[in-house]
């Protein structure tokens, strides 16, 4: 069964970087595309970008001036860096797996999720 | 940038009833590209229809979705207790991969 975990730091102050890591438990860690996704409070999903195992990414054009997607296939984990946060980064992050198909991928396999709040 | 909206916003329903929901893209999508997901509160999301019309492992058939180019929905045969919730739909066909704003299915 795959399983999804991420952490990283919970609070940050504006202008900080935020980091987090997921790890990737069970199938291989090859095939797939590697998503962060954040949901801010009470809103919809919003995605991030993506990244495959050989280091090939794809951001949100809104967020790609900030936004670092990185690989680590040694330990099956990948991550994520958001530079300068604001009031307005403060959400719900998910990480997920994008299932290739077609041209695309979908995502089948999601975290539970972590609360980033930004606050000074 | 493909932008997907969901209508209705908000769609009350009884159990047992029939719910249809709407998902219009700005530009003609595959349906090789479509998804469907489902949030309950508290929850992560839950991958429903890939694919336009393709269940995801474990999804009742009570769901199926349909639709092509810009026009796509999902439909819940008979909705029992466990149906209410948010539903997203996603286009991942192009570099830049967006969701609806979602449609919420509650009690009425």
């Amino acid at each position: 069964q795959v399983q999804l975990q991420q952490w990283g730091a919970g609070l940050l102050k504006p202008s900080e970087s935020l980091s987090l890591t997921c790890a990737v438990y069970g199938g291989s860690f090859s095939v797939y595309y590697w998503t962060w996704i954040r949901q801010p409070p009470g809103k919809g999903l919003e995605w991030i970008g993506d990244i495959n195992h050989g280091g090939n990414t794809k951001y949100n054009p809104s967020l790609k001036s900030r936004v670092t997607i990185s690989v680590d296939t040694s330990k099956n984990q990948f991550s994520l860096r958001l530079s300068s946060v604001t009031a307005a980064d403060m959400a719900v992050y998910y990480c997920a797996r994008g299932l290739p198909y077609g041209m695309g991928s979908y995502l089948d396999y999601w975290d539970q999720g972590a609360l980033v709040t930004v606050s000074s | 940038e493909i932008v997907l909206t969901q209508s209705p916003g908000t769609l009350s329903l009884s159990p047992g009833e029939r719910a249809t929901l709407s998902c219009r893209a700005s530009q003609s999508v595959s349906s090789s590209y479509l998804a469907w997901y489902q949030q309950k509160p508290g929850q992560a999301p839950r991958l429903l229809i890939y694919g336009t019309s393709n269940r995801a492992t474990g999804v009742p058939d009570r769901f199926s979705g349909s639709g092509s180019g810009t026009d796509f929905s999902l439909t819940i045969s008979r909705l029992e207790p466990a149906d209410f919730a948010v539903y997203y739909c996603q286009q991942y066909g192009s570099s830049f991969k967006t969701f609806g704003q979602g449609t919420k299915v509650e009690i009425k």
